[in-house]
């Protein structure tokens, strides 16, 4: 299995412009979840879905950022307009559905997205 | 509010055993602890996880006290290549399932 993939792996932007962030989960894993890392908040959960739901969207900083999950193979973190303090790493991660509490979260290589 | 609180940072030589610990105080009867271990420009990844008592795996065992407020990772006899940031991870329950990391602890192994 190819893991968790990300794309893109960098993000030049100017302010006030679109990003799209993109994540493909393992196959057959029922959860999805996008994360934001910096090094001032650490690792913070911004939403999770399952089976393609969101369940919780409570860490989304703000109605610039909306996230969609159209299918259990794709999932897109959006941010419009973008400001530089949203310059991070973001990473996307799936687990199986066996109980949240006690799956294992596999996580993708991360966007790191700066915001000029 | 559940928080998930960790040391700042850690230092150790090779060879040493390290223990970090992190506190969740408002853990829920039926929540895990897992933890985690990133590399600079990686994603987290599991290392091991544990409900009560003591756990152990290839590489590492935690501890977890009666009143499983706080959890401990122990790593035995760690190496350079050991030096990366440790996150605790706890699910919260209660209404929906909150999902929170730790503070994370930067472990610095020295030669």
């Amino acid at each position: 299995d190819a893991g968790v993939i990300q794309s893109p792996r960098h993000e030049v932007t100017e302010m006030g412009q679109e990003v799209t962030l993109r994540c493909k989960p393992i196959s057959g894993h029922d959860y999805l979840f996008w994360y934001r890392q910096t090094m001032m908040r650490g690792l913070e959960l911004l939403i999770y879905f399952n089976n393609n739901v969101p369940i919780d969207d409570s860490g989304m900083p703000e109605d610039r950022f909306s996230a969609k999950m159209p299918n259990a193979s794709f999932s897109t973190l959006k941010i419009q307009p973008s400001e530089p303090r949203d310059s991070a790493v973001y990473f996307c991660a799936s687990s199986l559905a066996q109980g949240l509490s006690t799956d294992t979260q596999y996580f993708g290589p991360g966007t790191r997205l700066t915001v000029l | 509010l559940a928080k998930t609180t960790q040391p700042i940072s850690m230092d150790s030589y090779e060879g040493q055993e390290v223990n970090i610990t992190c506190s969740h105080n408002n853990i829920a009867t039926n929540d895990y602890i897992t933890w985690y271990q990133q590399f600079p420009s990686q994603g987290p990844r599991f290392i091991i996880q544990g409900y009560k008592t003591k756990v152990t795996n290839e590489v590492a065992s935690l501890f977890i006290p009666a009143d499983r407020k706080s959890s401990t990772l122990s790593l035995p006899r760690v190496s350079l290549s050991d030096t990366a940031v440790y996150y605790c991870l706890v699910v919260y329950s209660g209404g929906y399932q909150k999902v929170t990391f730790g503070t994370g602890t930067k472990l610095q192994v020295i030669p």
